[in-house]
């Protein structure tokens, strides 16, 4: 069955502190691997997408990897502004109508 | 351009009431979703559609009907609320060529009591 599961569930840290946040995932085949961010009260914002192991992708304080198993997303100098709910999903390969299988995601706080 | 807009944006039921939720894109993409999500768990895809004029059922489609008349609306109908329903609902979109990322709506907290 395919699945993803993020770790841990919530992540406190201090301002500067950095950390990395934990996607991993059991699929058939990979067609894409997913980042977003949700803020309180709002929908999911599109931060990353990964096709491949060994690929990395950066934006600001965030750098997101991809393994054969699992995805890391790395947050270098966190700032308060960077407290969210990080989601990870993955498109498997063989499905034609390109839906998504979500992570319950990480809820990230950083304290100033 | 708005992106994913969703109306409304609150809304509160009582158990047996229906309503619909709409929900339009202005990025001309093909494919439309309706998720729901709750505490603790992650999205969970409603019913979905690749194209005006069809849709297809996702992972919990029961209690829920939906309708794509037009290619940049996609409404989601509840026919007889039930308090399983209360949740917040996010519509989403995405290309159907290259990339696939989903894009998101604000939003529809919906209570039914």
């Amino acid at each position: 069955e395919d699945q993803v599961t993020q770790s841990p569930e919530a992540l406190r840290l201090q301002e500067g502190e950095s950390s990395s946040l934990n996607c991993s995932y059991t699929v058939s085949g990979l067609r894409g691997l997913f980042w977003y961010r949700q803020d309180p009260g709002k929908g999911p914002e599109f931060l990353f997408t990964l096709y491949s192991a060994g690929e990395e992708k950066e934006k600001e304080r965030l750098k997101a990897t991809l393994t054969k198993k699992e995805s890391f997303l790395h947050i270098t100098a966190p700032k308060p502004e960077d407290s969210a709910t990080y989601l990870c999903a993955v498109q498997p390969f063989m499905d034609s109508n390109y839906q998504l299988i979500w992570g319950a995601g990480t809820k990230l706080i950083i304290k100033p | 351009n708005a992106g994913v807009t969703q109306t409304p944006k609150f809304r509160v039921l009582k158990t047996g009431q229906s309503m619909t939720l709409l929900c339009a894109q202005d990025m001309n993409h093909e494919y439309m979703y309706w998720y729901r999500q709750d505490p603790g768990m992650g999205l969970r895809l409603i019913h979905y559609s690749v194209g005006e004029g069809t849709t297809a059922k996702g992972e919990v489609p029961d209690g829920y009907n939906v309708s794509r008349l037009k290619k940049q609306n996609f409404l989601l109908g509840l026919e007889s609320a039930a308090p399983s329903q209360t949740s917040v609902y996010f519509c989403a979109s995405s290309d159907n060529r290259g990339s696939y990322e989903q894009y998101f709506g604000p939003g529809t907290r919906l209570t039914v009591t």
